[in-house]
């Protein structure tokens, strides 16, 4: 069965620096999307993306946030200055019409 | 923005029981799915339903469009079935394109067997 991979599963940075998290979606997928869980709160839309660029951004996703699906096949969300409350569990997610949603397992990051 | 909301918060039940999860939400949606974290966190989709019911092995999901409301079942529970199970409604964009996914603060269900 197609899978949505995220790399790394797990990330630590020092508040401030540069992290991108990665996603490989479904390849015949219309729609990708970042999601974050932070510890035991419910899960938040980020980001979705269609056809090459932005189609609904949330509160959340500021200028502190970027999307980008360079190559066709990757797709990243990259986060410019982290902050503690960016500690989160993040998933990637894709989704088309028959099949409905595909979530990636997800990447834990911690900032210290 | 659509409110939606999980009963019961926790659950513990025996090995065999049925197990009846509920979802309510405020707003029209074009589609509510159902979903299952566990403890690792990954997340898997279950249901995606827009009326009617759906089955899926021990799973049945039920949807009330008009009461805004849904329902998931487990039949003949398992100790393999303890996770947390989310409801996540979609709104839908205007001209039919894919909306983002609202998330319930989920259910964690525990079966002991």
């Amino acid at each position: 069965e197609p899978e949505v991979t995220q790399t790394p599963s797990h990330q630590v940075t020092q508040m401030g620096q540069e992290v991108i998290l990665r996603c490989v979606p479904i390849s015949n997928h219309l729609y990708f999307y970042w999601y974050r869980q932070i510890l035991g709160q419910k899960v938040e839309f980020l980001v979705s993306f269609y056809n090459n660029e932005i189609s609904e951004k949330s509160e959340i996703f500021d200028d502190q946030f970027s999307v980008e699906r360079p190559d066709g096949s990757n797709f990243t969300l990259k986060i410019r200055s982290t902050k503690l409350e960016d500690s989160a569990m993040y998933f990637c997610a894709s989704f088309r019409g028959e099949t409905g949603y595909t979530f990636g397992s997800g990447t834990r990051l911690t900032v210290v | 923005k659509n409110e939606v909301e999980q009963s019961p918060q926790n659950l513990t039940a025996q090995e065999g029981e049925f197990i009846t999860i509920n979802c309510s939400y405020s707003v029209g949606i074009s589609a509510l799915h159902w979903l299952q974290q566990h403890p690792g966190g990954g997340i898997v989709s279950l249901f995606m339903l827009s009326s009617g019911k759906k089955k899926h092995g021990r799973l049945i999901a039920t949807i009330n469009i008009q009461e805004k409301h849904s329902s998931l079942h487990i039949t003949a529970s398992h100790p393999r079935d303890s996770a947390v199970y989310i409801c996540a409604v979609e709104e839908g964009l205007y001209g039919g394109s894919q909306g983002n996914l609202i998330f319930g603060k989920g259910t964690k269900l525990s079966v002991k067997p």
